[in-house]
């Protein structure tokens, strides 16, 4: 079975400062991994994707994440952190493609606390 | 109006009412999710529609009745639930095959459910 782990609750950072949110993964086949973010009261919103070629993914607002198959891993980053980029963000993978509709596993979500 | 609508955003009812949560897509999309959200809990997927075809229900208590009337529309009908059924409950749609948006899912806001 395919799942996701994201292992810091929260991470805080000052705003200009690069950040780092973690996501390992596990899956039977390749995978499709993703990153989302939810601000409060919101649903989840698209970042950003890998499904092949370059292992350094861009996303939007700014954000990037890098695939390394030998570890598994699909960390988030961004350069320099805003205020605004305070929020919970969900790393995800789709490993199965079940006949018309994503099977998709969301981890626990990591909260983004950029400080001013 | 454009991407998935939720209504309504909040709800407040009792253990012994009947309510329904709709859900309402304007993507073209031909997949149509419920996902339950609760605090430090990985998002649950309970019910995926196709094509308007039921394709997954997770084990999810017969409390929740889903329905699916048209590619456009799905509602999570209520009744007798229990205070731990309180949750963000969010609806998500997605494309079928190939195209840009592979294994994306779009969400909408949510609908806050409070049970007394």
């Amino acid at each position: 079975a395919q799942s996701v782990a994201q292992p810091e609750d929260q991470v805080n950072v000052a705003e200009g400062n690069p950040l780092t949110v973690k996501c390992t993964y596990s899956v039977s086949g390749n995978p499709y991994l993703f990153w989302y973010v939810q601000y409060p009261n919101r649903g989840l919103q698209f970042l950003l994707k890998y499904i092949t070629g370059d292992n350094l993914v861009k996303g939007s607002y700014g954000f990037e994440a890098e695939f390394n198959k030998s570890q598994t891993s699909f960390h988030l980053k961004k350069p320099s952190a805003l205020v605004s980029d305070s929020a919970l963000y969900f790393c995800a993978v789709r490993d199965i493609w079940s006949g018309g509709y994503q099977k998709v596993t969301f981890g626990i979500g990591t909260k983004l606390q950029v400080i001013p | 109006e454009t991407g998935v609508t939720q209504t309504p955003r909040h709800l407040v009812m009792g253990m012994t009412n009947k309510k329904s949560l709709k859900c309402e897509q304007h993507l073209g999309h031909n997949a149509m999710y419920w996902y339950k959200q609760s605090a430090k809990k990985p998002l649950e997927l309970m019910f995926v529609y196709s094509l308007e075809e039921r394709v997954e229900n997770n084990s999810v208590p017969s409390r929740f009745s889903p329905e699916c009337p048209n590619s456009s529309h799905l509602f999570l009908h209520l009744h007798t639930l229990q205070p731990e059924d309180s949750a963000l409950y969010l609806c998500a749609s997605s494309q079928g095959t190939g195209g840009p948006n592979t294994g994306e899912l779009f969400f909408g806001e949510g609908s806050r459910l409070t049970v007394l």
